[in-house]
């Protein structure tokens, strides 16, 4: 199993373009979220989703978009880059259960908006 | 609200010293709470889960944490302290009222440096 993919690693952009940062899963996991890291701020949830076609918004949903069309594929949307959304993304996905719960992460995309 | 503390930016201990570092939380219902560790440009990797039972559980590298409710607490510890331990961990809760595993809060994180 490949695990927690994305793509890609590394992005620049200039405010107010768009871009979609991919995040795929071949492990059969319904749960997956998306999450940015910022120094000294931990993770703060984005989107999530637990199952294909629904999702639902986290801790700091504005300026972003998500879709769940199939079980593997969980992609982030930036509609207009703010240099505030300049950070590291990190998705995760979760095999459903009380005694699971164990989140897998990807490797991250480093994002800078200029 | 469910939330996660870490009350230390970082902590420092010498090679083969005992290492603790704390966590607590705050829920409404009964806690799940996970230890995750994120070496430089990675992506977290989960050591521990508390999830009921045993207060004292173990996890990956020989870390253990061990679960105080009426202290509402979760530390991390390790008996004996390796270089190669240094990097950043981070406690996170999820409250069971909710029925997503994808709820999960992430507290801000602690940096542990271990100096040979």
């Amino acid at each position: 199993n490949a695990g927690v993919t994305q793509t890609p690693k590394f992005q620049v952009l200039k405010t107010g373009q768009s871009m979609t940062l991919q995040c795929a899963q071949d492990m059969n996991h319904e749960y997956m979220s998306w999450y940015r890291q910022d120094p000294g701020m931990g993770l703060r949830l984005i989107h999530y989703s637990v199952g294909a076609g629904i999702t639902d918004q986290g801790e700091v949903p504005n300026g972003y978009n998500v879709s769940r069309s199939t079980t593997e594929d969980f992609p982030l949307r930036l509609l207009s880059a703010a240099p505030s959304q300049t950070s590291v993304y990190f998705c995760a996905s979760t095999q459903q259960g009380a005694n699971t719960d164990t989140q897998y992460f990807g490797p991250g995309t480093r994002l800078t908006v200029l | 609200a469910q939330s996660v503390a870490q009350p230390e930016d970082q902590v420092n201990v010498a090679e083969g010293n005992p290492l603790t570092v704390k966590c607590t939380y705050s829920v409404s219902g009964n806690p799940y709470l996970f230890w995750y560790v994120q070496y430089p440009n990675r992506g977290l990797q989960f050591l521990l889960k508390y999830i009921t039972g045993d207060n004292l559980v173990k996890g990956s590298y020989g870390f253990e944490a061990e679960f105080n409710k009426s202290q509402t607490s979760f530390h991390l510890k390790k008996p004996s302290a390796l270089v190669s331990d240094s990097a950043l961990y981070f406690c996170a809760v999820r409250d069971t009222r909710y029925s997503s595993a994808s709820k999960i809060i992430f507290g801000s994180g602690t940096r542990l440096s271990i100096r040979p």
